[in-house]
C-alpha cells in the first residue's frame, strides 16, 4: 500500500524567512505532484515532478524530487503572506497509468507579517 | 478553456437518503477521478473513469458508485447516506492520452460540499 507522509503538518513562519516542506512516500513512483489549497477552495496544481533529480521553480516556490530516497521537497524562499495556504503532495504509483493519487495529509502554512 | 465544473456546489441531505453529484471535465479530457476530502481522513481517492469504464477504485464501500457518459461527464452516487459521508467531494479531470498524457496531470474542480444531517 502506497503511503505518503508530509512534515511538518503545521508551520507558522514570518515573512521573509525560508523553509522547506518534506514529502516521503513508501513505494516506487514516477510521478509526484504538489498542490495548494486555500480555505474553502479546491486544489490548485503547483508542480508535476516526473523524474529523479527533477527541480521546478515558480516564483518563491521550488520543488524537487529524489526518487531513490522517495523524497520530495517544497522550498519556500523569502515567504510572503500570500503564500499562506495548505500544501499537499500527492503520489501516483509507477506504471504510467492514470491511477488515483495518494495524498499526504497536507501542510497548513501560516505566514505572519 | 473552461475548467472542471461540479454541480451542485452545496448539498444538505439527511441520513438514509441518496445523493448524485455531477462533474464536467475540461473539454478534451477523457479521464475523471473522484476524491473525498474530510478533516479526519484527508484526501482519499474514490474511483477513476476513462472512456465510460471504471479503471481504478479506492477503498470505499459499495454505497459509493459512479459512472461516466460518452461525453466524458461523470456522476457519482452515494446511497444510504451516513453522517460520516459529510465531506468535500472533488472531481479531477485529465487527458490521459498518448505519450504526453502518460503523467496524467489532474485538474480539480471546485468541489461539492455535502452535509449529512
Amino acid at each position: 500500500e502506497l503511503k505518503v507522509e508530509q512534515n511538518p503538518l503545521f508551520l507558522s513562519m514570518q515573512e521573509g524567512k525560508n523553509y522547506t516542506i518534506y514529502c516521503n512516500y513508501s513505494t516506487t513512483s514516477d510521478r509526484l505532484y504538489w498542490y495548494r489549497q486555500d480555505p474553502g477552495k479546491s486544489l490548485e496544481s503547483l508542480f508535476v515532478l516526473l523524474s529523479n533529480g527533477a527541480v521546478k521553480q515558480e516564483g518563491r516556490l521550488m520543488a524537487s524530487l529524489d526518487t531513490k530516497a522517495r523524497l520530495s521537497t517544497l522550498h519556500i524562499t523569502a515567504a510572503v503572506h500570500d503564500l499562506s495556504a495548505t500544501y499537499f503532495c500527492a503520489v501516483a504509483r509507477s506504471g504510467g497509468g492514470a491511477d488515483g493519487l495518494t495524498f499526504g495529509k497536507g501542510t497548513h502554512l501560516i505566514i505572519q507579517p | 478553456k473552461a475548467g472542471v465544473t461540479q454541480t451542485p456546489r452545496y448539498l444538505i441531505k439527511t441520513r438514509g437518503q441518496q445523493v448524485t453529484l455531477s462533474c464536467s471535465p475540461i473539454s478534451g479530457h477523457r479521464s475523471v477521478s473522484w476524491y473525498q476530502q474530510t478533516p479526519g481522513q484527508g484526501l482519499q481517492f474514490l474511483f477513476e473513469y476513462f472512456s465510460e469504464t471504471q479503471r481504478n477504485k479506492g477503498n470505499f464501500p459499495g454505497r459509493f458508485s459512479g459512472r461516466q457518459f460518452s461525453n466524458s461527464r461523470s456522476e457519482m452516487n452515494v446511497s444510504t447516506l451516513e453522517l460520516g459521508d459529510s465531506a468535500l467531494y472533488l472531481c479531477a479531470s485529465s487527458w490521459r492520452g498518448g505519450r504526453e498524457g502518460n503523467y496524467n496531470e489532474q485538474f480539480f474542480g471546485p468541489g461539492t460540499r455535502l452535509t449529512v444531517l
